[in-house]
């Protein structure tokens, strides 16, 4: 099955940028759309953003479009989240998933 | 985009219990839908995926039926450990808004 382990994640000022990295293991990467969830404290969960098999499709969740660009390199079986303009309401933990298959999340506070 | 509607927001029961939760979508999903458990300062808790598949160690007590636009999670006899949140989701995609299982 498949292993995700996230990393990345940490306390940024508002306005300032974080790179959220996936590395996936235990099957073939390059087969599986992937994506980025979150749940900010609190909150519910929130579908954030994904990206298809070869990267050539992209989808943003509205509130994360223009700041955000998810990316893969199948070569690396690897998953990225580049986040920009980063919010106060951005704060949350940051899941990779496969389907239904998760990581363990990582932390992103955003803070002064 | 193809978002998630889910219903109630609140559900109050009792033990013993049946219950069940509703998921509507936009645009037709075939079966690829999930089904979360999240209980407070916990993960979430895979449930069941493409719509009616068990995962493994869930109790059977736990059902999923649909396909399509329509989607429902069936808990035939609540247990205690069952109040929690669930969520539906689409496949790598839009989550229902969450339905809260209290104590009634």
């Amino acid at each position: 099955d498949v292993q995700l382990v996230e990393s990345g994640g940490g306390l940024v000022q508002p306005g300032g940028s974080l790179r959220l990295s996936c590395a996936a293991s235990g099957s073939t990467f390059s087969n599986f759309w992937m994506s980025w969830v979150r749940q900010a404290p609190g909150k519910g969960l929130e579908w954030v953003a994904n990206i298809k098999e070869d990267g050539s499709e992209k989808y943003y969740v509205d509130s994360v479009r223009g700041r955000f660009t998810i990316s893969r390199d199948n070569a690396k079986n690897s998953l990225y989240l580049q986040m920009n303009s980063l919010r106060a309401e951005d704060t949350a933990v940051y899941y990779c998933a496969r389907n239904v298959r998760w990581g363990q999340g990582t932390l992103v506070t955003v803070s002064s | 985009d193809i978002q998630m509607t889910q219903s109630p927001s609140t559900l109050s029961a009792s033990v013993g219990d049946r219950v069940t939760i509703t998921c509507r979508a936009r645009q037709n999903i075939n079966s690829w839908l999930a089904w979360y458990q999240q209980k407070p300062g916990k993960a979430p808790k895979l449930l069941m995926y493409e719509a009616s598949t068990l995962e493994s160690g869930v109790p059977s007590r736990f059902s999923g039926s649909g396909s399509g636009t329509e989607f429902t999670l069936t808990i035939s006899s609540l247990q205690p450990d069952d109040f929690a949140t669930y969520y539906c989701q689409q496949y790598n995609g839009y989550f229902g808004q969450g339905t809260k299982l209290e104590i009634k």
